[in-house]
């Protein structure tokens, strides 16, 4: 079946403009996860997603960062006035439920360049 | 908080080696996972191996198998019969039982031939 996919592939945006960024989970999982990874480091969670409980968002960086999920389909990670320093490949996870017994499956990403 | 630290940012090994890439992690649970992941230039990440701590057998998956040192806090990973397809980054990542996924800086292993 069809794994976890995103959009776009990449991003180009000047600094101070808004972006949104979009990821489709695997059909039927109920858990989606947001990570960021900077150049040559490791991931970052940013939110995660879990049925239609609150979302867990302790990681998100600032305010400027929000994300949304619509049921247990498509998320938007929303960036409003983007910076330099979000630059960055933006990673989407799905996983059957939150229990860490079940593998999170991740996307290809989008790599976000902010000029 | 947990904290996972990977201290080998580079390592090189020779098709058909075998090479041992190392974790530690920081934690006062005593449930929990421990993964490994490879991510090839494509960004796409996969999952190599797992392991449940409260296992006392070390995980392996064919060419991959880890040394899980629980009172160390310790979790490496051996790849065997290294090949060019296993030129990637690595990073080893925790999770708490029902928690985000809380990753290590990575390290990049190249092979030669």
């Amino acid at each position: 079946g069809a794994g976890v996919s995103q959009s776009p592939s990449n991003k180009v945006t000047e600094k101070g403009k808004d972006v949104e960024l979009r990821c489709d989970p695997i059909s039927g999982h109920t858990a989606l996860y947001w990570y960021r990874q900077r150049l040559g480091q490791g991931l970052e969670f940013l939110i995660y997603f879990q049925g239609n409980s609150a979302p867990d968002k302790s990681g998100l960086p600032s305010d400027r960062f929000s994300a949304e999920r619509t049921g247990e389909s498509v998320s938007t990670l929303t960036i409003q006035r983007t910076q330099q320093e979000d630059s960055a490949v933006y990673l989407c996870a799905s996983s059957l439920d939150i229990s860490g017994y079940y593998e999170q499956y991740f996307g290809p990403g989008t790599r976000l360049t902010v000029t | 908080a947990q904290t996972v630290t990977q201290s080998q940012p580079e390592m090189s090994v020779q098709e058909a080696e075998t090479v041992t890439l190392s974790c530690t992690y920081d934690t006062s649970e005593s449930d929990y996972y421990l993964f490994w992941y490879k991510q090839p230039p494509s960004r796409q990440m996969i999952l190599v191996i797992r392991q449940e701590a409260y296992k006392q057998q070390n995980a392996t998956e064919n060419r991959f198998s880890v040394n899980f040192q629980k009172a160390a806090k310790s979790f490496s990973l051996k790849i065997s019969d290294s090949q060019l397809g296993d030129a990637a980054m690595y990073f080893c990542a925790y999770r708490s039982i029902t928690d985000k996924l809380i990753f290590g800086t990575g390290t990049r292993l190249q092979v030669f031939p």
